[in-house]
């Protein structure tokens, strides 16, 4: 079974710069997550879908970033403009009924 | 917030078992405790979960207190590549909030 897919493994930006994020979550996996890791920290909810719809986005910085999960598979992550602070790694996970399978993350690094 | 404490860091002999606590005292009756860990550069890995009984599987194996108020994630032994960040997390609604976990360092 194929696991979570991220892309790119790694990006550099400017500050102010806009950034995408790509997730391919498994098969069948209704709910997609993703998560903001600040090196020496846990895990940070920014978003939780579930199928196409929004489940939880309280945790989302919604003037810069926005997600969005087009027909209930593949989602997209953005940030527009990025700040110094956003620099992180992006875990995007799914799950079908048990808890969530992640991918390798996204390890952005805005400078 | 996590609903979980954790202590932030312990130490384990290769070959020995390494028991890991969690206290999740404010757990309610639907939600599991789950487990991950994270090696570094590596998206968290799920380890295991349960509601009340103990659970064991090929990586682990999780005991729940009676009152489920706390936890040990017990790895059999423990060899260098567990060395790892490991998480408690308790959820019954598939909201998954991570805290800071307990950074376990396999000694050889």
């Amino acid at each position: 079974e194929a696991g979570v897919a991220q892309s790119p493994r790694y990006k550099i930006i400017e500050k102010r710069q806009s950034v995408a994020f790509w997730c391919n979550p498994i098969s069948g996996h209704a709910t997609l997550y993703w998560y903001q890791q600040i090196l020496g920290q846990g895990p940070k909810l920014l978003i939780q879908f579930q199928n196409n719809g929004v489940v939880d986005d309280s945790q989302l910085p919604k003037d810069r970033f926005s997600a969005e999960r087009l027909k209930g598979v593949d989602s997209t992550l953005k940030i527009q403009p990025a700040k110094l602070e956003d620099s992180a790694v992006y875990l995007c996970a799914s799950s079908l009924v048990e808890g969530p399978f992640f991918g390798q993350g996204t390890r952005l690094t805005v400078v | 917030d996590a609903k979980t404490t954790q202590p932030p860091s312990m130490d384990c002999a290769e070959g020995r078992a390494a028991n890991l606590p969690c206290n999740h005292s404010t757990i309610s009756g639907n939600e599991y405790v789950y487990w991950y860990r994270q090696i570094h550069s590596q998206g968290p890995q799920y380890i295991i979960h349960g509601l009340k009984n103990n659970e064991t599987n090929e990586m682990a194996s999780l005991i729940i207190t009676e009152d489920r108020k706390s936890s040990t994630l017990i790895l059999p032994h423990a060899t260098l590549r567990d060395t790892a960040v490991y998480y408690c997390i308790t959820s019954g609604t598939y909201k998954y909030i991570f805290g800071t976990g307990t950074r376990l360092k396999v000694l050889a």
